[in-house]
């Protein structure tokens, strides 16, 4: 079975502090996709970041770095200098045994403080 | 990736009456695309898997009369809410799903009064 866990359920910050997001999943297998989404107040779910098992590079976007460890099942995700636009709920999701139907954590609701 | 559209974005309805909301693939030809529900504050959770041609698969606890899914091209899925109630409100999300992940609408936000 699938699982992933997003322990922190809301964060709260100042803009300009660095923050970060957990997720923690749990899979059998060898080959799986791990995401992230963002989810703005308007709803619409947008893609952050896709990454295999097989790649534990991690990753920098502009403000935006994953953490991919394997060794502790995690796939952290930080964003430097938090902006209010940065405010919305993170998913973190795990796709694995070939199937397209995604396994979704609760989410970490992140709120950005002027 | 795949864009993928919904439409409407938002509906109100009154209680009793049916709502269809559409999902569309625009550069993608999918046999299969997907369902979601999602309340405030909550997770997405998955209703139903809308295949291309055949009928829907429906999670448990996902009332098949009510939520009808029709599928009937490659670029469109159908999700009616038949006989609306307020507690059907909610936030309706439609996803194209691909082996490397899955491509998600806009979403609709149903209001039934």
């Amino acid at each position: 079975a699938q699982k992933v866990t997003q322990a922190q359920t809301e964060i709260s910050v100042v803009e300009k502090e660095d923050v970060t997001l957990d997720c923690v999943y749990e899979t059998r297998d060898t080959t799986y996709y791990l995401f992230w989404y963002k989810q703005p107040p308007s709803g619409e779910l947008v893609f952050l970041i896709r990454r295999n098992s097989f790649d534990e590079q991690n990753e920098i976007s502009g403000r935006y770095s994953w953490n991919f460890q394997k060794s502790t099942s995690s796939f952290n995700f930080t964003i430097t200098a938090s902006q209010v636009v940065d405010s919305a709920v993170y998913f973190c999701a795990l796709l694995s045994g070939g199937s397209y139907i995604p396994t979704f954590g609760r989410g970490t609701s992140l709120i950005v403080h002027p | 990736g795949a864009v993928v559209s919904q439409h409407p974005s938002r509906v109100i309805c009154k209680s009793g009456t049916s709502v269809k909301i559409e999902c569309r693939s625009l550069d993608f030809q999918a046999t299969t695309m997907f369902w979601y529900r999602q309340f405030p504050k909550q997770s997405l959770m998955l209703m139903a898997t809308s295949n291309e041609g055949s009928k829907a698969t429906y999670e448990q606890g996902v009332e098949k009369d009510k939520f009808l899914i029709n599928h009937a091209s490659l670029t469109l899925s159908t999700l009616t809410v038949t006989s609306a109630h307020p507690e059907d409100s909610s936030f309706y999300i439609c996803s194209v799903g691909r082996l490397d992940g899955q491509y998600f609408g806009p979403g609709t936000r149903l209001t039934v009064t």
